[in-house]
């Protein structure tokens, strides 16, 4: 089975500017979490879906928003964008919820 | 809430020494209790969970709900080993609480 992929990889922004990740998890899984990681932060959860549903959300302000496709993708879309939003985000999917996640490579974006 | 903290940034050791990564967690419930590891240029992946009571790679962890810790171990150590590992609580769903980290470094 192919693993979670996300795209684009890399990408760079100026501030103020919008940007939508995409996450497509292992085939099967309904499960998609999101998170971001910084050397200051560390790993932070910022959403989780299941079945197109927003089931938890983590501690970030509203300019951070994500949604979940009937075929289980999901993208997450980050608005007026600011420098301290510069991190790796990860994606994680698991068949269901309270099943072990696998992650995604990441989407690393700087913020210029 | 929940908070998972692993007091060491960096751990350095020699090829053949045990290993012991500590991790210390808060949380008034039962937890679920994981341990992830990330190689150099690889993606995050489970190295095992503490309702699996398995060990993977030689490690092993215990839970210690007295001492709310979750300690992960190795008698001997590999110099695959070097990565940066962490810790993290599940308490509800499938939203993860991580630690800051370990980096583990295996000297030849």
């Amino acid at each position: 089975k192919a693993g979670v992929t996300q795209t684009p990889r890399y990408l760079i922004k100026t501030r103020g500017q919008q940007v939508t990740l995409s996450c497509s998890p292992i085939s099967g899984h309904r499960s998609v979490s999101w998170y971001q990681q910084t050397p200051g932060q560390g790993l932070q959860f910022l959403f989780e879906y299941f079945s197109e549903t927003q089931r938890n959300k983590g501690n970030f302000p509203g300019r951070f928003s994500g949604r979940q496709f009937s075929n289980s993708r999901s993208e997450m879309n980050v608005s007026t964008l600011e420098l301290g939003d510069s991190a790796l985000y990860l994606c994680a999917s698991s068949l269901a919820v309270q099943e072990t996640q696998y992650f995604g490579p990441g989407t690393r974006l700087l913020v210029l | 809430a929940q908070r998972v903290t692993q007091p060491e940034k960096l751990l350095s050791v020699f090829k053949g020494a045990p290993v012991e990564l500590k991790c210390n967690y808060s949380y008034s419930g039962s937890p679920e209790l994981f341990w992830y590891v990330q190689y150099s240029r690889q993606r995050l992946q489970l190295l095992l969970r503490h309702i699996s009571r398995e060990s993977i790679k030689g490690f092993t962890a215990d839970l210690n709900k007295g001492e709310t810790s979750f300690h992960l171990k190795k008698p001997f150590a590999q110099e695959e080993d070097s990565a940066m590992y962490y810790c993290a609580l599940r308490a509800a769903g499938n939203k993860l609480t991580f630690g800051g980290g370990t980096r583990v470094l295996v000297k030849p």
